[in-house]
Formats: structure tokens, C-alpha cells, sequence
């Protein structure tokens, strides 16, 4: 069965640090990758996709995000993470081969430390 | 365009009673995505809908029921409930020419 897994449970970082967030995939075809971001308290938001083109793929609030299939990878990067950045972060995939169901990861918790 | 809609926001129940929870899509939305949150599960895949019909299933025991109107806004159903029902529960509407998937506030559904 198709699987979404992401390294880190919980992340906990200062101010001005950068950050990378892992996420795999477990399933082959054609995917479509996404990252979403959960602050406290509200409801999930499109950080960032890729459907194809180039894998380097720039969001919102200066996240990126890099598509590598032979790794079966799409980590989520920021250079200089703010405390505003203190969120659950969501890695989905969906596949032509799964009926395009969304599979989530299990998330990673960020805290950023002022 | 308004975002997904979802009612209520929050519930109260007790064990062996049912429920109904709504969410109406972004318009132009055909396909609505129902998912359960809760800590230590995550995000999980209920079911989904599109033009009325359900498309895909979770995993998830017959209790859990939906369907979809014609003007895409669905409901999903709940019967004899239990402790464990309680969660998060999340609409999501899909945009069909770009495959995001946008999500509503959820339902805060809590069963004593």
C-alpha cells in the first residue's frame, strides 16, 4: 500500500536556523507532491506543490521544497525560519496509480524558539 | 471565492448516538475529500466524492457513511458513536484542473 513517511516527529529550533523537513513516498507512477502547513489553531494550508517541471519547487513565506525520484524524496526547506514559522507540517502524495486519493504523512511538529 | 465551509464547528455527543456533519466545497469544486485528525493517527482518508458519487474509501467501518448532493456540498454521517470517534474532522474540496486540495476549519467532534 502506498505510504507517506516523514523523518522528523518533532523539530524544535532557534530563530534565524534552517530548516529541512523530510518526507518519502513509498509508491511508483506518476505523483503529485504537497506540502501543507497546520498553525495553532487554525485549518491546513497549501505550503507548496509539484506536478512536474523543474523539482525545485518555491511556496508561500519563502519555503521550497526539492522533488527527488530517485529517492522517492520532496524535503521541505527554509534558509531563516521566524517563530511564526511554529506549525505542524504536512507531507501528501497523490498517484495516477492510487485514484489520486491524497495520502498524508504522519506530520512534523516545528517549534521555533524565539 | 468563499473557502470550504464547515458545520458545526464543534459537537458534543455521547456514546451509541449518531451524527451529521456538512461541508459545502468552493464553488466550482466537484470532489470533497472527508479526512479524520486525531494525535496519534494523524490525517486519515474517510472518503471522497465526486458529481454524487463516492469515488474512494478509507479504511474505515460502515458506521462512517457520506454522500454528496447535487450542488457538491456532502455530509457524512456518524452512527454509534464511540469514545475513539472523537477527532478532528476535515473537508477538504478539490480543485479539479490543478489536484490541490483545499481545506475547511473541521468539525471538532467530541464523544463522552
Amino acid at each position: 500500500a502506498q505510504s507517506v513517511s516523514q523523518h522528523n516527529h518533532h523539530v524544535i529550533l532557534s530563530e534565524a536556523a534552517s530548516l529541512e523537513l523530510g518526507c518519502n513516498y513509498s509508491y511508483g507512477g506518476t505523483v503529485n507532491l504537497f506540502w501543507y502547513v497546520q498553525y495553532p489553531g487554525q485549518h491546513l494550508q497549501l505550503l507548496l506543490k509539484y506536478f512536474s517541471g523543474d523539482p525545485l519547487v518555491k511556496g508561500i513565506k519563502g519555503f521550497e521544497a526539492e522533488f527527488i525520484k530517485s529517492k522517492f524524496s520532496f524535503n521541505l526547506r527554509k534558509p531563516s525560519v521566524q517563530w511564526s514559522d511554529t506549525a505542524e507540517y504536512f507531507c501528501a502524495v497523490t498517484s495516477d496509480n492510487y485514484g489520486q486519493n491524497f495520502v498524508f504523512g504522519p506530520g512534523t511538529r516545528l517549534s521555533v524558539l524565539p | 471565492k468563499a473557502g470550504v465551509t464547515q458545520t458545526p464547528r464543534y459537537l458534543i455527543k455521547t456514546r451509541g448516538q449518531q451524527v451529521t456533519l456538512s461541508c459545502s466545497p468552493i464553488s466550482g469544486h466537484r470532489s470533497v475529500s472527508w479526512y479524520q485528525q486525531t494525535p496519534g493517527q494523524g490525517l486519515q482518508f474517510l472518503f471522497e466524492y465526486f458529481s454524487e458519487t463516492q469515488r474512494n474509501k478509507g479504511n474505515f467501518p460502515g458506521r462512517f457513511s457520506g454522500r454528496q448532493f447535487s450542488n457538491s456540498r456532502s455530509e457524512m454521517n456518524v452512527s454509534t458513536l464511540e469514545l475513539g470517534d472523537s477527532a478532528l474532522y476535515l473537508c477538504a474540496s478539490t480543485d479539479g484542473d490543478t489536484d490541490t486540495q483545499y481545506f475547511g476549519p473541521g468539525t471538532r467532534l467530541t464523544v463522552l
